[in-house]
């Protein structure tokens, strides 16, 4: 069965500092697909990334930057100079292709990071 | 473009009320989710529909849960009757595609926060 584990549940940092939130998965499958979503106090669930199994490039996006590696099943996901804004509960989210239901998406508990000024 | 619409944002009823929960999806998007988020059991899914089909209904806690999607541009999802125990906030969420490639990336609602008294 698919799981996706975030072991670190609240991390607090200094505005500037950085943080890397870790995202290990598990699955039977070779193809799959990995997702971070950000969801601010307000509530709302924001799409961040999705990345599938066959490309192991890291990725950047301003302040974000995510490290794909297969072969430790991790998918982190690190913040740059962190801002108060960042402030909020990030999800990892793992799809994989077993039979019988396409779509569904397995998250992990989520992390509260908590940046302070 | 407008992303998907829930309302109402905020419900509170008390116990053995029906609740309707409505959503609209992003416009084009053929798949639509429904997810319920607490902090015991994290993000759940409930059920998907494809082209206005419910595919799985495997994650509805029980009977008294319903959902129904009349046209690709509305979705309910009902609780009749309402238990304090579905105090949540319930999520809808829609995708382009549900098959692998970049459209299958879910975008979500901001959310309905139902509080059964």
């Amino acid at each position: 069965a698919q799981k996706v584990t975030q072991a670190q549940t609240e991390i607090s940092v200094v505005e500037k500092e950085d943080v890397t939130l870790d995202c290990v998965y598990e699955t039977r499958d070779t193809t799959y697909y990995l997702f971070w979503y950000k969801q601010p106090p307000s509530g709302e669930l924001v799409f961040l990334i999705r990345r599938n199994s066959f490309d192991e490039q890291n990725e950047i996006s301003g302040r974000y930057s995510w490290n794909f590696q297969k072969s430790t099943s991790s998918f982190n996901f690190t913040i740059t100079a962190s801002q108060v804004v960042d402030s909020a509960v990030y999800f990892c989210a793992l799809r994989d292709l077993y039979t019988g239901a396409n779509s569904k998406l397995t998250f992990g508990k989520g992390i509260t990071l908590s940046v302070r000024p | 473009d407008a992303g998907v619409i829930q309302s109402p944002r905020h419900e509170v009823t008390e116990m053995g009320q029906e609740v309707t929960l409505r959503c609209k999806p992003i416009s084009g998007h053929d798949y639509l989710f429904w997810y319920r988020q607490t902090m015991m059991r994290g993000l759940e899914l409930l059920i998907y529909f494809n082209n206005n089909v419910p595919i799985d209904d495997s994650g509805m806690p029980e009977d008294r849960f319903s959902a129904k999607m009349p046209n690709a541009s509305f979705s309910t999802l009902k609780i009749q009757p309402s238990e304090p125990r579905d105090s949540a906030v319930y999520f809808c969420a829609s995708s382009l595609g549900g098959r692998g490639g970049a459209e299958d990336t879910q975008y979500f609602g901001p959310g309905t926060r139902l509080t059964v008294l």
